[in-house]
């Protein structure tokens, strides 16, 4: 069965650091790979996506990601957190079957 | 465009009542899926349908049905409702399966006592 692991619950860091959000997968095949982000009391909203092509994919509000197929991680980073980028986020992940696995979420909490 | 809208936001069920939450997208997406969100476990897919009269089981589905008339509408009904239903349910919908940008409704919350 395929899995995606986010190791943490919570990150903390300061604004303007660089910020790193883990993920980790097990999927069958070439993975799908996704980001989400949740603002409270919200839908979740795409950040970005790898299907093939460059391991470092670009997303949404200056985030990115970097997929590592030896590792089986996909990290999302950013280069400067700003305190709006506090919310909770999700990895999510398939591989040959149809249908989509998220991660149990990460909350990010920026602080100045 | 709206996007994707689910009713009510809010209910109130007692245990052994049914009901049908409602949810439509309005960008003729073909693929369409319900999720519940419980704390700690993320998001747990219920039930998705990849075009009108296709439906299938997802990672949750017992105690959940689902159809899909039109491209639009994909309602999620509860048989017989039960306190372990009690979750925050959302609905997504992308152009053609889950490989495509899933966009969310605002979520419906719905605690069964």
């Amino acid at each position: 069965a395929q899995s995606v692991a986010q190791p943490e619950d919570q990150v903390n860091v300061a604004e303007g650091n660089p910020l790193t959000v883990k993920c980790t997968y097990s999927v069958s095949g070439n993975p799908y790979l996704f980001w989400y982000v949740q603002y409270p009391n919200r839908g979740l909203q795409f950040l970005l996506k790898y299907i093939t092509g460059d391991n470092l994919v670009k997303g949404s509000y200056g985030f990115e990601a970097e997929f590592n197929k030896s590792q089986t991680s996909f990290h999302l980073k950013k280069p400067s957190a700003l305190v709006s980028d506090s919310a909770l986020y999700f990895c999510a992940g398939g591989g040959t079957a149809s249908k989509l696995t998220f991660g149990t979420g990460t909350r990010l909490q920026v602080t100045l | 465009n709206a996007g994707v809208t689910q009713t009510p936001k809010f209910q109130v069920l007692k245990t052994g009542q049914s009901m049908t939450l409602q949810c439509a997208q309005d960008m003729n997406h073909e693929y369409m899926s319900w999720y519940r969100q419980d704390p700690g476990m993320g998001l747990r897919l219920i039930h998705y349908s990849v075009g009108a009269g296709i439906t299938d089981q997802g990672e949750v589905p017992n105690g959940y049905n689902v159809s899909r008339s039109t491209t639009e509408d994909f309602p999620l009904r509860l048989l017989s409702a039960a306190p372990s239903q009690t979750s925050v349910y959302f609905c997504a919908s992308s152009y053609s399966g889950y490989s495509y940008e899933q966009y969310f409704g605002p979520g419906t919350r719905l605690t069964v006592t």
